[in-house]
């Protein structure tokens, strides 16, 4: 079955405990990308990938890295979590045709809630 | 700077009623229009995704339009039922080097019998 999976879906920690939520895709997609998701405020890109090696900030990159070392893995980790990063996490992959700037669909995971006390 | 506005905010229908949701959008230059669905604490899903040359598309009961001379969408649910209670999601993406979509904050969607 097609699908992106991530890893917690739930997460409670404390303020500079470091983390890692995975994200892995079997599709073979090129395009990852990690969003937050808080109330009233819609989704927000925070990294994207493009290919393996190949990753760009998005809206809200401050205190999240990520990493792309295999095509279908893209890890958020945040190093020292504050509060402010308490919110729900999706992951989402996407193919991506490369010169034509056209996507398909974009497939999402099933969300990371993360509360950062 | 790109934005995505949509509206409602919340909508509230009786189920087997129709009903449009709006997104009007700056994004520039358009590469692309999706309509995602997203229940409740769960990942957004695809409804729609419409290039320039579209103007309508539909999946089932949704059916969405484009109008990119004005830059609008909308997103119209015939004879709804209570499983369309969700959040819609209007998402623009640039062309031209940019790859970052741009998101609307959602249109809340409750459907009662």
């Amino acid at each position: 079955e097609a699908q992106v999976t991530q890893n917690p879906r739930y997460l409670i920690t404390v303020t500079g405990k470091k983390l890692t939520v995975t994200c892995s895709q079997n599709m073979n997609h090129e395009y990852m990308s990690w969003y937050r998701q808080d109330p009233g405020l819609g989704l927000r890109q925070i990294y994207y990938s493009m290919n393996v090696e190949v990753t760009d900030k998005g809206d809200v990159p401050e205190g999240y890295k990520v990493s792309r070392k295999e095509k279908r893995n893209f890890p958020l980790i945040l190093e020292s979590p504050s509060p402010n990063q308490t919110s729900l996490y999706f992951c989402a992959s996407s193919q991506l045709f490369f010169g034509t700037e056209t996507y398909n669909e974009q497939f999402f995971g099933p969300g990371t809630r993360l509360t950062v006390l | 700077k790109n934005q995505v506005e949509q509206s409602p905010q919340s909508l509230i229908i009786l189920e087997g009623k129709n009903c449009t949701l709006q997104c009007n959008y700056t994004v520039s230059p358009f590469s692309n229009l999706r309509w995602y669905k997203q229940d409740t604490g769960r990942g957004p899903v695809s409804l729609t995704i419409m290039t320039f040359s579209e103007n309508t598309k539909s999946n089932g009961r949704y059916t969405a339009t484009l109008d990119a001379d004005t830059k609008q969408s909308s997103l119209h649910i015939t004879a709804s039922q209570l499983s369309d209670s969700a959040s819609y999601i209007c998402v623009v993406s640039a062309s031209g080097g940019s790859y970052i979509p741009t998101f609307g904050r959602g249109t809340s969607l409750i459907v009662h019998p």
